[in-house]
């Protein structure tokens, strides 16, 4: 059972342009939700990462947009870069821990010159 | 501060046989999570360690087993490889606590023929 869905799955946009990925959960015990960015052969690194108290984040040009009504999140990244060319994997967990993550299935994000 | 370092990068195996991967974790880190990435299925978590003791356990056959070191270092087994087996293998420490961050490694390429 995919617990987290995560669309689209590629993505290409314009230098400058805004990046949109967007995620939908169906366990309403995740309260955690992260933003993982990997780059080929490389691991995963926190990009960023919100609570279901707050309904924004952002941190520099990425923000993460949650709707906890319609269980869903979205990540924003504003005047988007070639070195943002990357695959994004939005996350989730529960009891408030970081750990055992559900991950969704990852956009690959190509950003042109 | 070093990252999550992991051994061997890569691993070519036949099937019917046996692998053991290799993790450690960051300095001062005592949890320590293994995750499988495949094309179709994506990441899937396995099991984390914290002090020794397996704390969560994924969706995964019993053929997939391991275990922590006192110095916090980590070891991932896989007994009677199959093809579908074939995959990265990531590990990614943390400090244990509720809200900390998961840092992941390069992870394994593990190739079963």
């Amino acid at each position: 059972q995919q617990q987290v869905k995560q669309s689209p799955q590629s993505l290409i946009v314009q230098k400058g342009g805004i990046s949109i990925i967007n995620c939908a959960y169906e366990n309403t015990a995740f309260d955690y939700f992260p933003w993982y960015q990997q780059f080929p052969g490389k691991g995963p690194a926190l990009l960023i990462a919100i609570r279901p108290d707050v309904s924004e984040k952002k941190e520099g040009r990425f923000t993460i947009s949650f709707n906890k009504s319609a269980k869903q999140f979205s990540l924003h990244i504003m005047d988007s870069q070639p070195g943002d060319s990357a695959t994004y994997f939005c996350a989730a967990s529960k009891g408030g821990s970081a750990r055992q993550l559900t991950f969704g299935s990852g956009t690959q994000l190509t950003v042109l010159p | 501060k070093a990252g999550v370092t992991q051994t061997p990068r890569y691993l070519i195996k036949t099937r019917g046989q046996q692998v053991t991967l290799s993790c450690s974790p960051i300095s001062g880190h005592r949890s320590v999570s293994w995750y499988q990435q495949t094309p179709g299925q994506g990441l899937q978590f396995l099991f984390e360690y914290f002090s020794e003791t397996q704390r969560n356990k994924g969706n995964f056959p019993g053929r997939f087993s391991g275990r922590q070191f006192s110095n916090s270092r980590s070891e991932m087994n896989v007994s009677t490889l199959e093809l579908g087996d074939s995959a990265l293998y990531l590990c990614a420490s943390s400090l244990g606590t509720a809200t900390d961050t998961q840092y992941f490694g390069p992870g394994t390429r593990l190739t079963v023929l």
